[in-house]
């Protein structure tokens, strides 16, 4: 029983476009994030909500907009999409908790690849 | 800002030998620190995490860290590799922001394991 989960694995897609990633948590956790992963495999924390409140909103262009329906669910909907948007966005979510907030938990990624 | 620096991008072991992957860390305040690994194609999976007390702590699948402040250090050992630890290890240092925690990661060191 997957713990996150991510929609779509894989995503291709034309300059311009407009896209949306799908996450879903059923560990009960109240917190969730997305990350950015490029191509050198560095990880940069985009976007934090906690019970579909926005915690966290780091230097990201406002194509990007995060969406929380639930606190089961994020998702990361990109506006005119660009070359530099390729990369793996991993979704994450911990118990906001004292100490367990820093227990992250990953799905297992979408790979975007802007043509 | 904290920061987190892991020097050796790629290690190669042999199969039965020991290793460890070195991570130097940047925090103001006492750190919460991580070890993530990524296997390929997949999220990332919490190996072990510190937060105070013993300044050696163990993990899952045989690895252990042991953090040194003097030094800024919290690197991760494994007393004898096997093939399925090849993967992508990243450290990570954490910060409390409200209800979430901000989790910035080194640029990782992939383990190559050789037979």
């Amino acid at each position: 029983d997957t713990a996150v989960s991510q929609t779509p694995k894989y995503l291709v897609t034309q300059m311009g476009n407009d896209k949306s990633i799908k996450c879903e948590q059923n560990l009960g956790h109240d917190t969730m994030y997305w990350y950015k992963q490029d191509s050198k495999k560095f990880l940069k924390i985009m976007f934090s909500y906690n019970n579909k409140e926005l915690i966290i909103n780091e230097t990201v262009p406002n194509r990007f907009s995060p969406k929380s329906p639930d606190k089961a669910h994020l998702n990361l909907h990109i506006n005119s999409l660009e070359l530099g948007d390729s990369a793996v966005y991993f979704c994450a979510s911990s118990q906001g908790l004292g100490r367990t907030t820093y227990e992250q938990y990953f799905g297992p990624g979408t790979r975007l690849t802007v043509t | 800002a904290q920061s987190v620096t892991q020097p050796d991008i790629h290690i190669t072991v042999s199969e039965g030998a020991s290793l460890e992957l070195r991570c130097n860390y940047s925090y103001g305040a006492t750190p919460y620190l991580f070890w993530y690994v990524q296997s390929p194609g997949q999220g990332l999976q919490l190996l072990l995490k510190y937060f105070s007390g013993d300044t050696l702590v163990q993990g899952i699948k045989g690895f252990e860290a042991e953090f040194k402040r003097s030094q800024s250090s919290f690197n991760l050992r494994k007393p004898s590799v096997h093939w399925s630890d090849a993967a992508e290890y990243f450290c990570a240092v954490g910060a409390r922001t409200g209800t979430a925690s901000k989790l910035t990661f080194g640029t990782g060191t992939r383990l190559q394991v050789t037979l």
